[in-house]
């Protein structure tokens, strides 16, 4: 069964530090592999898909197979990006597989 | 583009009360889900539609839990009767035929005591 995972509940940076939430994933397939962010009272909503390679904010993330690894990145991290993230999976026919989230506070 | 409307955006009921909630996707979207969100963990697929069918429900409770989407566009999703444990956020998303990506309502968030 697909599973991601988020081993960090709570990520804490200081403004301009680099920032990195990591997600693992297990699928012995091709997944799709997204980054969902939530900010305070905002609805869920996409930030980037590895598809499209694209830099999002200034996150990026890199799907790593070997590693099955996703990890979400920042160089230089902005109040503005406190939030909660979540990494999700997609798979064949299957709906979006959800990780518990970090929840990323940067401070000033 | 107007978003995914879900109402109510609260409840809070006694147990072993029903409640139900109601879900209008994206226009155009065929594809709606709802996801349960327990404080602390991430969204828990119920059921996914593909227009009116029933793709995947296979982690809804169906002893307590139901959902419809009759005309292929809104969709209720019921709760009857509640436990303590169904206390979370309901968020309903909705997607274009096969579509990645996947829009969500606000939610609605559940309290039952």
């Amino acid at each position: 069964a697909q599973r991601v995972t988020q081993p960090e509940k709570l990520l804490s940076v200081f403004k301009g530090a680099p920032v990195e939430l990591k997600c693992n994933y297990s699928y012995s397939g091709s997944p799709e592999l997204f980054w969902y962010v939530q900010y305070s009272r905002q609805r869920l909503q996409l930030l980037l898909r590895h598809i499209s390679r694209e830099s999002i904010k200034g996150f990026t993330a890199d799907l790593n197979k070997g590693e099955t690894s996703f990890h979400l990145k920042k160089p230089f991290a902005q109040e503005e990006d406190s939030a909660m993230y979540y990494c999700a999976l997609l798979s064949g026919n299957t709906p979006l597989v959800f990780g518990k989230g970090t929840r990323l506070s940067v401070i000033a | 583009e107007a978003g995914v409307a879900q109402s109510p955006r609260y409840k809070i009921i006694e147990k072993r009360q029903s409640v139900a909630f109601w879900c209008n996707p994206i226009s155009g979207h065929a594809t709606l889900y709802w996801y349960q969100q327990i404080l602390g963990q991430g969204p828990k697929l119920l059921i996914q539609f593909q227009n009116n069918g029933v793709v995947d429900d296979s982690q809804l409770p169906k002893d307590r839990f139901s959902a419809e989407r009759l005309k292929g566009v809104d969709s209720t999703l019921k709760i009857q009767p509640a436990k303590l444990e169904d206390s979370a956020v309901y968020l309903c998303a909705s997607s274009l035929w096969r579509g990645p990506e996947a829009f969500f309502g606000q939610g609605t968030r559940l309290t039952v005591v």
